[in-house]
């Protein structure tokens, strides 16, 4: 069975450094998502891609946050620098298309720590 | 206001016991209806998904839906400590998910 892939699981760093997160979605699915999950709540949309394209980011904090899917396959979420705020679980999910009958699959996740 | 209500729990019950786990919401425009487990430090993992008002069963669970009280529910039965986990509910209105925060369910052997 297809799955998302993530990588690293997890991350240590210290604040005011970048880190940087991969995904790689299920093949064939066009629409990519980045959520933040923080302990003991639900997944927070970070940025929605559609092939390449962003077509959410409304609550990606753009003055540290950047994401990007140039070939409209796998992504890169990075965040520079760090602060001890972002520490959370990061899921990537992808989904076949923006259709209104699909659902979406979520990867295992990298948690973040930042000290 | 929230557009997905759901209660954080904890709760936990004996093995083999009938779960019913609840989602409330205020969005008319939700079309579609999820359900995931997340275990511990993993991933969120599709359960249920559904489109339409009524039930729908996958062997232990079954999923509800109620768009007039704007109400879902996940029931499980014969519950196992497998199950233990949060359940989150999702929804989606063809353009945007929304997630519950998560019910925490302990399923005591």
């Amino acid at each position: 069975e297809a799955e998302v892939a993530q990588s690293p699981r997890y991350k240590i760093t210290e604040k005011s450094q970048a880190v940087a997160f991969w995904c790689d979605p299920i093949s064939g699915h066009a629409t990519l998502y980045w959520y933040r999950q923080i302990l003991g709540q639900g997944p927070e949309l970070l940025v929605q891609f559609q092939d390449e394209s962003v077509v959410d980011d409304s609550q990606l904090p753009k003055d540290r946050f950047s994401a990007e899917r140039l070939k409209g396959v796998d992504s890169t979420l990075k965040i520079q620098p760090a602060e001890l705020g972002d520490s959370a679980m990061y899921l990537c999910a992808s989904s076949r298309d923006r259709a209104t009958q699909e659902t979406q699959y979520f990867g295992p996740g990298t948690r973040l720590l930042v000290l | 206001q929230k557009e997905v209500e759901q209660d954080p729990g904890p709760l936990s019950v004996p093995e083999g016991a009938i779960v019913s786990l609840n989602c409330t919401y205020s969005n008319s425009a939700f079309q579609y209806f999820m359900w995931y487990r997340q275990y511990s430090r993993k991933g969120p993992e599709l359960l249920m998904y559904t489109y339409s008002s009524g039930n729908k069963e996958d062997g232990r669970f079954t999923a509800q839906v109620d768009k007039s009280s704007k109400y879902i529910s996940l029931f499980i039965r014969d519950s196992q400590p497998s199950d233990s986990a949060t359940y989150l509910c999702a929804m989606n209105t063809g353009n945007q998910f929304y997630f519950g925060t998560g019910t925490s369910l302990t399923v005591i052997p």
